[in-house]
């Protein structure tokens, strides 16, 4: 059964520093999503992107985040310049095409901002 | 205000008793319902959905949940507990108005006793 991936599973950076997280969502979904989850608190949505463009974002996405498909399997996180309180769990999904609602998340990158 | 809530924060059962996960949702219209799961080191596996049609729905691995729209409630249950089914189970909605976006309640945590 086709999943969504995610790398790295667990990343560590310094304050300060700049960090890509990746996605390679399933191959024939056109929607893609980026979530996070702070230890303890809710899954949250940051972003929604669709034929190339930012269909929906949160407050949370501000200037400091960024989302890119560099190419036609990879699908990016980045984050210019991180804070501590950017230590979360970063989950990726994607969904097909008129099914938006129903979305595929992979397993998750950790944060840790030190 | 507008939520999904988990009123149990933690359940414990006893493998082979029967399983019910509360889910309360308050919004004007009715949304698109979910469960997730999430076993540890996993990501967010969708248990089950419901869109329309008949209330109650039938998911993965023997789960089952009902629709109540009175109640505002999509409560998840499972006849006979397993040990495998130790988890972390989020109710979640999308709004008919924003499709791009789930919105997750608090999760609820099962511990399942041999």
């Amino acid at each position: 059964e086709p999943e969504v991936t995610q790398t790295p599973s667990h990343q560590v950076t310094q304050m300060g520093q700049e960090v890509i997280l990746r996605c390679v969502p399933i191959s024939n979904h056109l929607y893609f999503y980026w979530y996070r989850q702070i230890l303890g608190q809710k899954v949250e949505f940051l972003v929604s992107f669709y034929n190339n463009e930012i269909s929906e974002k949160s407050e949370i996405f501000d200037d400091q985040f960024s989302v890119e498909r560099p190419d036609g399997s990879n699908f990016t996180l980045k984050i210019r310049s991180t804070k501590l309180e950017d230590s979360a769990m970063y989950f990726c999904a994607s969904s097909r095409e008129g099914h938006s609602y129903e979305q595929y998340f992979g397993p998750g990158t950790r944060l840790t901002v030190t | 205000a507008q939520s999904v809530t988990q009123p149990d924060i933690h359940i414990t059962v006893s493998e082979g008793a029967s399983l019910e996960l509360r889910c309360n949702y308050s919004y004007g219209a009715t949304p698109y319902l979910f469960w997730y799961v999430q076993s540890p080191g996993q990501g967010l596996q969708l248990l089950l959905k419901y869109l329309s049609g008949d209330t109650l729905v039938q998911g993965i691995k023997g789960f089952e949940a009902e629709f109540k729209r009175s109640q505002s409630s999509f409560n998840l249950r499972k006849p006979s507990v397993h040990w495998s089914d130790a988890a972390e189970y989020f109710c979640a909605v999308v709004l008919k108005t924003s499709y791009d976006k789930v919105i997750f309640g608090p999760g609820t945590s099962l511990s399942v006793i041999p």
